[in-house]
């Protein structure tokens, strides 16, 4: 069974250009969060989706950043425009939704590694 | 809100020695769930252990395994027979078992050197 599957691996970008990261779920899971990782502040949840309804976007940090859920499987997250602050490590992870017997984890793509100029 | 503490950013251990990595929550809620993840160079975050909130019983994994105190908050990790490569960054982390708010907070993390 695949796993979560994260494009690109790896981004070089200039400040201004659009960036889109994208996320294909585990087949059966239904709930998706986009995490962004750095040295300085660690794992920040970004936004999750429950049966791609948002359910909580309130770590988004800007209106530059939007996540979509287009279908069950599929997630992209944008940024428009990049900033060289927005440079990061972003993961995408999936889980079963709560109550369908699951213990909860998450599993996590291989991360993609931003790098704004 | 919810909010996990691990309050040692750095640990050393010697190799086949034994290490605890702290990690202590708070919330409000009852039913949980409560995770270690380790995250190598790769990248790649990995499930080590997981603990239900409800149940009083210690996870353990093979070498891993978990000191949950759940009136005191506390979930600490203890790696026996430490090996080169559990050297990470481990990452406590603590989901409400409600659906309508079971989204992941993660501790800041703790790197873990193993010494030869």
């Amino acid at each position: 069974d695949a796993g979560v599957i994260q494009s690109p691996r790896h981004e070089v970008t200039e400040m201004g250009q659009e960036v889109t990261l994208r996320c294909k779920l585990i087949s059966g899971h239904n709930s998706l969060f986009w995490y962004r990782q750095t040295m300085m502040r660690g794992l920040e949840l970004l936004i999750y989706f429950n049966n791609n309804v948002p359910i909580d976007d309130s770590g988004m940090p800007e209106d530059r950043f939007s996540a979509k859920m287009p279908n069950a499987s599929f997630s992209t997250l944008k940024i428009q425009p990049s900033e060289p602050r927005d440079s990061a490590v972003y993961f995408c992870a999936s889980s079963l939704g709560l109550g369908q017997g699951n213990t909860g984890e998450l599993f996590f793509g291989e991360g993609s590694r931003l790098t704004v100029l | 809100a919810q909010t996990v503490t691990q309050s040692q950013p750095e640990m050393s251990v010697q190799e086949a020695e034994t290490v605890t990595l702290s990690c202590t929550y708070d919330t409000s809620e009852s039913d949980y769930y409560l995770f270690w993840y380790k995250q190598p160079p790769s990248r790649q975050m990995i499930l080590v252990i997981r603990q239900e909130a409800y149940k009083q019983q210690n996870a353990t994994e093979n070498r891993f395994s978990v000191n949950f105190q759940k009136a005191a908050k506390s979930f600490s990790l203890k790696i026996s027979d430490s090996q080169l490569g559990d050297a990470a960054m481990y990452f406590c982390a603590y989901r409400n078992a409600m659906n309508r708010d079971d989204k992941i907070i993660f501790g800041k993390g703790t790197r873990l050197h193993i010494l030869p």
